[in-house]
């Protein structure tokens, strides 16, 4: 089955600066890659996605790329603001219809004012 | 915006007793899922339920669990002997179809003692 690795486990960066957090997987026939922010009890939300037939996408001060050949994908923050401090997972599942997601080991974003 | 509700969001429970998790997932979807995730480690698959039967389940879920959509519209997990182990947040989720509109609930957060 899919296995998805996820670093770094911890980041810390200062306001305004970017953050990136970079994921591999190990199913080549992984094709959706979702990325969720998760605040301390609350459940995952999602912030963006990529499908494998575009490298990258971005949403305002979000994007994520994807490198198919690698098998890696990474989010991008830019211009931290200290609301962005959570924790973020990254996930792998290939769109066959009744998917379930497999999960990165999360990363700890803290934003220092 | 539609949402996965969850109850209860809390429970307390002897090691040994039952326990039933409750979702009410988004009306008009047709793809249902737990995930557990134990404090401070990823969010792990669970099952997933399409077609009043199980799609597929991890080895998480062995004999001890077993989920049920008694209705139209809840959505139940249900863990016949707790164990200490047990204690993690259980998020329902639910889909349109595949990953469209994939939507987690808020969670409940199960201890067993």
């Amino acid at each position: 089955g899919e296995n998805v690795e996820q670093h770094p486990s911890t980041l810390s960066v200062q306001e305004g600066d970017s953050a990136v957090i970079k994921c591999t997987y190990s199913d080549s026939a992984s094709n959706y890659f979702p990325w969720y922010k998760q605040e301390l009890g609350k459940r995952p939300q999602l912030i963006i996605d990529i499908r494998s037939n575009v490298g990258e996408k971005k949403d305002q001060r979000i994007a994520v790329t994807l490198n198919k050949t690698a098998k890696h994908f990474s989010l991008h923050i830019t211009e931290t603001q200290p609301e962005d401090s959570a924790v973020y997972f990254c996930a792998a599942t290939p769109d066959f219809g009744n998917e379930k997601l497999t999960f990165g080991t999360g990363t700890r974003l803290t934003i220092i004012p | 915006e539609p949402e996965v509700t969850q109850t209860p969001s809390h429970q307390v429970t002897q090691m040994g007793q039952e326990v039933i998790l409750r979702c009410v997932p988004i009306s008009n979807h047709l793809y249902f899922y737990w995930y557990r995730q134990i404090l401070g480690q990823k969010v792990e698959f669970l099952v997933s339920f399409y077609n009043n039967e199980i799609s597929e389940k991890s080895e998480i879920f062995d004999d001890q669990f077993s989920v049920e959509r008694p209705d139209g519209s809840n959505f139940t997990l249900k863990i016949r002997s707790t164990k200490l182990e047990d204690s993690a947040m259980y998020f329902c989720a639910s889909s349109r179809q595949g990953l469209y509109g994939y939507t987690f609930g808020s969670g409940t957060r199960l201890t067993v003692v």
